[in-house]
C-alpha cells in the first residue's frame, strides 16, 4: 500500500534560514511519481515539483531544492533563506504508475517569521 | 479559464439536506479529481474523471457521495443526507492527458449544522 509520512508537523523558522521538510514514502511499485505542494493561507494548493521514481538527481529551483533519495525512500524538500512568503503548509504526495490518484502526506506547516 | 474554478466557495447546510458543489476545470483538461480536506483525515482522494467516465471511484465515503461531469468539462459532486461529518473543504483539480500533476481549485468549504 501507499503511505506518505511527513513528520513535522510544525517549523517555525526566522527569515533568511534555511529550512528542509522532510517525507518519507511507501510503495510496492518501483515506478512511481513524487510530488510536493504548497497551500498557502489562501487555501489553493500551488504544484511545486514532480519527480519520478527513475530520476534521482537533485533539482534546484531557485531558493527551493529537492534531494531524492529512493536507498531511504526520503524526497526532502529545502527552502534556502527563507522568506515570509514562504510561510504555508507543505505537502509531500506520491502516485503509483497507472493509478491517477495522490496519497498525500499530512502536511509541514512552516511558518516564517521576520 | 485560466485556473480551475469551483463554486461556491463557502457552503452552510443542515443536516439532512442535499448539497451540489461545482467545479469547471481547466480548458482541454481531459482529467478531473475530487478531493477532500478536513481536519482529522487530511487530503483524501474521492473520485477521479477521464473525460465522462470515473474509472475509480474508490474514494467516496458512503453511497450518500456521488460524482458526475458532463461534456468532459463541468463536474458536479452531490452529497445527500449530508451529516455533520461531512464538513470539510472540496478540492477540485483537473490535468491535461498524462500525469504530469494536478492544478487544484480553491476549493470549497462545506459547514454542516
Amino acid at each position: 500500500a501507499q503511505k506518505v509520512t511527513q513528520a513535522q508537523t510544525e517549523i517555525s523558522v526566522v527569515e533568511k534560514e534555511d529550512v528542509t521538510l522532510d517525507c518519507v514514502y511507501e510503495t510496492r511499485d518501483t515506478t512511481y511519481y513524487l510530488f510536493w505542494y504548497k497551500q498557502p493561507p489562501s487555501g489553493e494548493l500551488v504544484f511545486l515539483i514532480r519527480r519520478n521514481s527513475f530520476d534521482e538527481q537533485n533539482e534546484i529551483s531557485g531558493r527551493y531544492s529537492w534531494n531524492f533519495q529512493k536507498s531511504t525512500s526520503s524526497f526532502n524538500f529545502t527552502i534556502t533563506a527563507s522568506q515570509v512568503v514562504d510561510s504555508a503548509v507543505y505537502f509531500c504526495a506520491l502516485s503509483e504508475a497507472g493509478f491517477q490518484k495522490l496519497v498525500f502526506g499530512t502536511g509541514t506547516r512552516l511558518l516564517v517569521s521576520p | 479559464g485560466a485556473g480551475v474554478s469551483q463554486s461556491p466557495s463557502n457552503k452552510v447546510t443542515e443536516k439532512g439536506k442535499d448539497v451540489e458543489l461545482r467545479c469547471d476545470p481547466i480548458s482541454g483538461h481531459t482529467a478531473l479529481y475530487w478531493y477532500r480536506q478536513s481536519l482529522g483525515q487530511g487530503l483524501e482522494f474521492l473520485i477521479y474523471f477521464q473525460g465522462n467516465s470515473a474509472p475509480d471511484k474508490s474514494g467516496l465515503p458512503s453511497d450518500r457521495f456521488s460524482a458526475e461531469r458532463t461534456g468532459g468539462s463541468v463536474s458536479t459532486l452531490t452529497i445527500q443526507r449530508t451529516q455533520q461529518e461531512d464538513s470539510a473543504v472540496y478540492l477540485c483539480a483537473s490535468s491535461l492527458e498524462g500525469f504530469y500533476g494536478y492544478t487544484f481549485g480553491s476549493g470549497t468549504r462545506l459547514t454542516v449544522v
